[in-house]
């Protein structure tokens, strides 16, 4: 059974509005979450992280924000740009530095 | 700065066979690992090592070998190649060891491996 979850297989903006990618886990052990992007033929790319004391980190125009009562993460691009369509990939961090990986989110940004 | 590089960046084997995917790292990083991408299913963890001479099994390790004898590199080994193995593998380094590091991995750019 899946531990990290994204739902939503593929995103669609428009260029300069918001992205909000999403991402669910089971195991409320996981104390630490890192977004990861990756376009195609290359290797994924560390884009922002966040650790479960904090509900909210933010990096230029990428925020992550944390629900740990709800098990619940989401990506906030703003504003998005056609240079970030990508696959997005969520996970969380288990013991022994592991990487649990979500099932990742296509965004299109249209211009 | 080279990063992380693997070799080769595509290989189509048989059956049956044997082959040994390359991974180096050039940035002292004590902490590599190996991980397969698959359709609808994310990256799932092979085997990662802490430090030379030191490796460990991760989610899905059947099949698969690994050594490091040194810190630069971390061999995954196919030792009889199987259709289920078609994938694409990513090797990875980090600078934390520790059980909590939550240093970032960094990322190669991938094997893409067909077995027929």
């Amino acid at each position: 059974d899946q531990q990290v979850k994204q739902n939503s297989p593929s995103l669609s903006v428009q260029e300069g509005r918001i992205s909000i990618l999403n991402c669910d886990y089971t195991n409320s052990m996981f104390d630490y979450f890192l977004w990861y992007k990756k376009y195609p033929a290359e290797g994924p790319t560390f884009l922002i992280s966040i650790s479960s004391i904090k509900d909210k980190n933010e990096d230029g125009r990428f925020t992550v924000f944390l629900n740990k009562s709800a098990k619940h993460l989401s990506l906030h691009i703003v504003p998005s740009q056609p240079g970030d369509s990508a696959v997005y990939f969520c996970a969380a961090v288990e013991y022994g530095n592991k990487l649990v990986f979500g099932a990742g989110t296509i965004l299109r940004v249209k211009s | 700065n080279a990063g992380v590089t693997q070799t080769p960046k595509f290989q189509v084997l048989k059956t049956g066979q044997s082959m040994t995917l390359q991974c180096a790292q050039d940035m002292n990083h004590e902490y590599m690992s190996w991980y397969r991408q698959d359709p609808g299913m994310g990256l799932r963890l092979i085997h990662y090592s802490v430090g030379a001479g030191i490796t460990d099994q991760g989610e899905v390790p059947n099949g698969y070998n690994v050594s490091r004898s040194t810190t630069e590199d971390f061999p995954l080994r196919l030792l009889s190649a199987a259709p289920s193995q078609t994938s694409v593998y990513f090797c990875a380094s980090s600078q934390g060891t520790g059980p909590y590091s939550n240093q970032p991995q960094h990322f190669g750019d991938g094997t893409r491996l067909s077995i027929l």
